[in-house]
């Protein structure tokens, strides 16, 4: 049974660029939320996708966009690149909206030179 | 919005004694809190989780209690051995807003052999 995957595992990008990160859940569940991790901080929310939808969204510009596929797994696009968004993103899914539970990704560590 | 204290930021114990680590919250809404452990270069992982109907849960060496009325939970890990050195991560999630982590800035164990 295969737990969250996130690709790709380390990228390097310039200040003003775009990226998209890639996550799909763990087998059964069909709720992916993101969060970013900067170094020596715990993880903060970004939003959570449920039904192709974003559901809820923590306080980080429109410049993060996110979309979930029909296979539940989903994309996290960032654009203008800022150094300040250097950092591991972390991909968690869940069984539903309402679960407690949430199982981590390995990351992406995201650096902006 | 949730806002969670932890404390200490840096924890350093001898193989066997026992490590204490403690979280505070603000919104009495908050009704699961669960700990995550995170080791360098991985994801985090959940270790054990506590509800708000519940106030003490124990999993072998590990134990997480929740004291609502004061709104703090801690941490137990009794007979550390040195594979627990990682950081430890608290979290709250409000219960109209489930899936929403708000994670406190984590904590360094270190248990020397």
């Amino acid at each position: 049974d295969a737990g969250v995957t996130q690709s790709p595992t380390h990228l390097i990008k310039t200040r003003g660029q775009q990226v998209t990160l890639r996550c799909s859940p763990k087998s059964g569940h069909d709720t992916v939320s993101w969060y970013q991790q900067a170094l020596g901080q715990g993880p903060q929310f970004i939003f959570q996708y449920y039904e192709e939808e974003e559901r809820q969204r923590g306080n980080f510009p429109d410049r993060f966009s996110g979309h979930q596929f029909p296979n539940y797994s989903s994309e996290l696009n960032v654009n203008a690149l800022l150094l300040g968004d250097s950092a591991l993103y972390l991909c968690a899914s869940a069984a539903g909206p309402s679960s407690y539970e949430q199982y981590f990704g390995p990351g992406t560590r995201l650096t902006v030179t | 919005g949730e806002n969670v204290e932890q404390h200490p930021s840096t924890l350093s114990v001898q193989e066997g004694d026992s490590a204490v680590i403690k979280c505070t919250y603000s919104d009495s809404a908050s009704n699961y809190f669960p700990w995550y452990k995170q080791e360098l270069g991985k994801r985090p992982q959940l270790i054990i989780d506590i509800r708000s109907n519940v106030g003490e849960k124990k999993d072998q060496r590990i134990a997480v209690t929740l004291n609502k009325t004061a709104k703090h939970f801690s941490l137990h890990i009794t007979e550390t051995q040195p594979e627990d050195s990682a950081v430890y991560f608290c979290a709250a999630d409000r219960g109209s807003t489930l899936g929403r982590l708000y994670f406190g800035r984590g904590t360094q164990l270190t248990v020397w052999p």
